[in-house]
């Protein structure tokens, strides 16, 4: 069964409003998580390390102020699109590492954002 | 910047034959790798790992190489299924957990 859990698996939101994505380790804990976004028929893109009880640490090119991510315990990670565009539209995917030295990466189902 | 990239964007396959799908990377400093597979609308699914003290390892029906001389890696899925139709990236990492991935492959199996 999935480790990695995330919600909402799809959401349309307007154009200027706000959307968040949690991203949540069922049965471990997760210091550091990671959310990529992935473009159609493209890789998938990390935009930023999130950081349980610290900030997140953004990719270049990846505005901090837009992508708001929040590590506030560790099971539970949220990406919070902030006045949501049409190009923002993408699937977000975030992942967890399961040990200490990172080697155990597992992955969410990801999140399609629709922005109209 | 460091990168990892594939060099076939698309391979068509028959069913029951051999596949094989091509990697290269540019991060000498990488020290472990993984495949993924990735069906449309999903997230990433882990198929097989290797780090760079090995050049081969070998699961269920898949095979990993690496070639560090080259910097290149390759995953090999012997009797292609219906099933195995699907988008594979290999990403590297050479921190804990922070991956970078190639541009990917979509496999097509033919009956």
């Amino acid at each position: 069964g999935a480790v990695v859990s995330q919600h909402p698996s799809r959401v349309i939101c307007k154009s200027g409003t706000s959307v968040k994505i949690e991203c949540r380790s069922l049965d471990f804990q997760a210091t550091t998580m990671f959310w990529y976004r992935q473009f159609p028929k493209q890789s998938l893109m990390l935009m930023a390390t999130s950081n349980e009880g610290s900030k997140a640490t953004y990719e270049q090119g990846v505005e901090k102020d837009k992508f708001l991510i929040n590590h506030a315990s560790l099971t539970l990670s949220t990406l919070t699109v902030t006045s949501a565009h049409p190009e923002d539209s993408s699937f977000y995917i975030c992942s967890a590492s399961r040990s200490p030295s990172g080697n155990t990466i597992y992955f969410g189902e990801g999140s399609w954002l629709t922005v109209v | 910047g460091e990168s990892v990239g594939l060099h076939l964007p698309t391979l068509s396959v028959q069913e029951g034959d051999n596949s094989i799908i091509n990697c290269a990377y540019s991060n000498s400093a990488s020290d472990y790798f993984i495949w993924y597979k990735q069906e449309s609308g999903k997230g990433p699914q882990f198929i097989i790992d290797i780090r760079s003290n090995m050049d081969k390892r070998q699961g269920q029906r898949v095979t990993v190489l690496l070639n560090k001389t080259v910097k290149h890696l390759s995953l090999q899925i012997a009797a292609t299924q219906p099933g195995d139709s699907a988008v594979y990236f290999c990403a590297e990492t050479g921190t804990a957990s922070k991956l970078t991935f190639g541009t990917g492959t979509r496999l097509q199996v033919t009956l």
